[in-house]
This record gives structure tokens, C-alpha cells and sequence, in this order.
């Protein structure tokens, strides 16, 4: 199973600032993940990111505001820009692998961001 | 928008007890699956049940899917104190890669 590692763990920022978080896998993988977790609430998909290609977005997130970049098959990194105290959440990078009959997900360890 | 809805939000249960948590969710699915996430740190991946099967097992955790009523529940047998985590439900919908997640429930097992 692949192994995430994803930097920083945690971080306090000032409004108005971007914070880059970094996410490295210990295997090639295609399709990487950035979720988005607010205090207290479930999971939201903020991009898929794919190697060689635009990260597709979902609805009420975009590049401006999330830029993703994604330079080859073991890495990824999500910046938060301009931030707000609204941006203060957990997120959380993932992977695909197939198993049993579907794709189940390995997650990062997280960010912990909190903007002032 | 939040897809699947898990309940209870929250369970406090004492140690040695089953645990019973229930997902709705409202679209057609490849498969659902469940995860398990300790101090709101990364979550790790407990089972995996395809759109056609009912029932599936691994070590203390049963898992059941009835499709007809877009439903499922996980049972986790003779709870211990580290099974305390929040659990969520995740489902691949058909036509679509990312997975969608439940808003979870909050699993307290007292020593």
C-alpha cells in the first residue's frame, strides 16, 4: 500500500498570506486527491490532480484560489492563496489504489492550517 | 454537497459493547467504503463492499449494503477503548473517480 507523506503537519498563518502544502508518495500512482476537511465536518474534494494535465475542480473551488501542481507521478502540492480565517480546516492529500473490486483511497496525515 | 448521511452523529458506548453505525446514501454506486479517522488526522480504510454484495466481514467489523433502500451499516464487535475514532462512509459513484464522504459519527468506547 502506498505510503503519504504530507508537509507541513500543521501551521498557523496571517490572513492574506499563501501557504504551500506538499504531498509525497512512495510510489508512481496516476490520480492524486486534495481534500478539504472543516472543523467538525466531513471530507470535501477540492481537485483530482493528474500528472501532465490541468487538475480538474469541483463545484465552489478553483485554481485561483487552490492552485495544484502535479510535475510527476509521486508528487503534489496544493497552495492555499490569499487566505481567510474561513480557510482554517484540515487538509488532506490522497491516492488511489484498486483493491477487491474498487479503488480505496490512502490519505496523508493531514494539515492542520489555521489563519488568524 | 454532502452525499451520504451517517447516523448516529455521535455514540458513546462502554468497552466490550457492538457498535452500530448507519450511512444513506442518494446516488447510484460502484461500491461503498468505510474509513476511520483518530484525532482528525488522515484517515486509513477499514472494508470495502462492491454494489453487489450484501455482507462482508473483516476481523470485528461486518458491513452490510442494501442498494434497494441505498443504505448500509457498519458493526464493530466487542468495541475497545481504541476503536474511539470518527467513522465515515465513503461511496464511487458511478461515472465518477473521487469518492463521496458521509458526515461520520463520532465513536466514543469508555474504558
Amino acid at each position: 500500500s502506498a505510503v503519504i507523506s504530507q508537509k507541513p503537519s500543521r501551521d498557523i498563518c496571517q490572513r492574506g498570506t499563501s501557504l504551500t502544502i506538499q504531498c509525497q508518495v512512495d510510489s508512481q500512482v496516476t490520480m492524486m486527491f486534495w481534500y478539504r476537511q472543516q472543523p467538525g465536518q466531513s471530507l470535501t474534494l477540492i481537485a483530482t490532480a493528474n500528472q501532465g494535465s490541468e487538475a480538474t475542480y469541483e463545484s465552489g473551488f478553483v485554481i485561483d484560489k487552490f492552485p495544484i501542481s502535479r510535475p510527476n507521478l509521486t508528487f503534489s502540492t496544493l497552495t492555499v492563496s490569499n487566505m481567510s480565517p474561513e480557510d482554517s480546516s484540515i487538509y488532506l492529500c490522497s491516492v488511489e489504489e484498486t483493491l477487491g473490486g474498487g479503488e480505496k483511497l490512502f490519505f496523508g496525515s493531514g494539515t492542520q492550517l489555521s489563519v488568524l | 454537497s454532502q452525499q451520504g448521511e451517517e447516523d448516529p452523529q455521535a455514540l458513546s458506548i462502554q468497552e466490550g459493547e457492538n457498535a452500530t453505525m448507519n450511512c444513506s446514501y442518494k446516488t447510484s454506486i460502484n461500491n461503498l467504503q468505510w474509513y476511520r479517522q483518530n484525532s482528525g488526522r488522515g484517515l486509513v480504510h477499514l472494508i470495502l463492499i462492491r454494489s453487489n454484495e450484501r455482507e462482508k466481514h473483516s476481523g470485528r467489523l461486518r458491513v452490510t449494503l442494501d442498494t434497494s433502500k441505498k443504505s448500509s451499516s457498519l458493526l464493530i464487535t466487542a468495541s475497545r477503548a481504541a476503536d474511539t475514532a470518527s467513522y465515515f462512509c465513503a461511496t464511487a459513484d458511478t461515472g465518477r473517480r473521487a469518492l463521496t464522504f458521509g458526515s461520520g459519527t463520532r465513536l466514543q468506547v469508555q474504558p
